[in-house]
């Protein structure tokens, strides 16, 4: 069974710090794909990324970016100089074998400060 | 890029009676959409998987006669939620696959319904 932990539950931290979002997981295929979204007050999902399991290269955007090590099954997001904007629950889920439901965690609310 | 539209986006209803949500694909077709619920601070359950032309596939411990799903085209897809009592009351959403080229699906989700029944 595929299982999704997102332990911090809630993150505060002050404008322009730089804030790291941890996610495990745990699979038995070797195939699977891990995403993050983003929830923000409104409610609606943002696509954030999507990284398959042979892909460990870490990657960057923007002021976002995703380490992703299968020795550990981690998936850690860290925004860069934060803003009050990226206040929003965020989501890490698991996809085995390209299908396409989701295994969500069970998110991680950010609220950035002033 | 791929548009998920759900309507209503917010709905109040009374104990008993029966609320329908919609969920479109606006530029692609779904012959499968995602139904989730999220409780106030809580995390998304997958509820059902909506089949085009066929019966819908319900999660367990997710009632089919309570919230009942019709996948009537290749780009609609419906939640009734039955009898709706208040611990109905909670967050939608839906979702649906778009096949890319590497042959991962990636989940475009709708803007939710909030459910409140009163």
């Amino acid at each position: 069974a595929q299982k999704v932990t997102q332990a911090q539950t809630e993150i505060s931290v002050v404008e322009k710090e730089d804030v790291t979002l941890d996610c495990v997981y745990e699979t038995r295929d070797t195939t699977y794909y891990l995403f993050w979204y983003k929830q923000p007050p409104s409610g609606e999902l943002v696509f954030l990324i999507r990284r398959n399991s042979f892909d460990e290269q870490n990657e960057i955007s923007g002021r976002y970016s995703w380490n992703f090590q299968k020795s550990t099954s981690s998936f850690n997001f860290t925004i860069t100089a934060s803003q009050v904007v990226d206040s929003a629950v965020y989501f890490c889920a698991l996809s085995e074998r390209g299908y396409s439901t989701l295994t969500f965690g069970k998110g991680t609310m950010l609220l950035v400060s002033p | 890029g791929a548009v998920v539209s759900q309507h209503p986006s917010w709905v109040i209803c009374k104990s008993g009676t029966s609320v329908k949500i919609e969920c479109r694909s606006l530029d692609f077709q779904a012959t499968t959409m995602f139904w989730y619920r999220q409780f106030p601070k809580q995390s998304l359950m997958l509820m059902a998987t909506s089949n085009e032309g066929s019966k819908a596939t319900y999660e367990q411990g997710v009632e089919k006669d309570k919230f009942l799903i019709n996948h009537a085209s290749l780009t609609l897809s419906t939640l009734t939620v039955t009898s709706a009592h208040p611990e109905d009351s909670s967050f939608y959403i839906c979702s649906a696959p778009r096949a890319e080229s590497s042959g991962a699906n990636v989940l475009t989700f709708g803007a939710g319904s909030r459910l409140t029944v009163l």
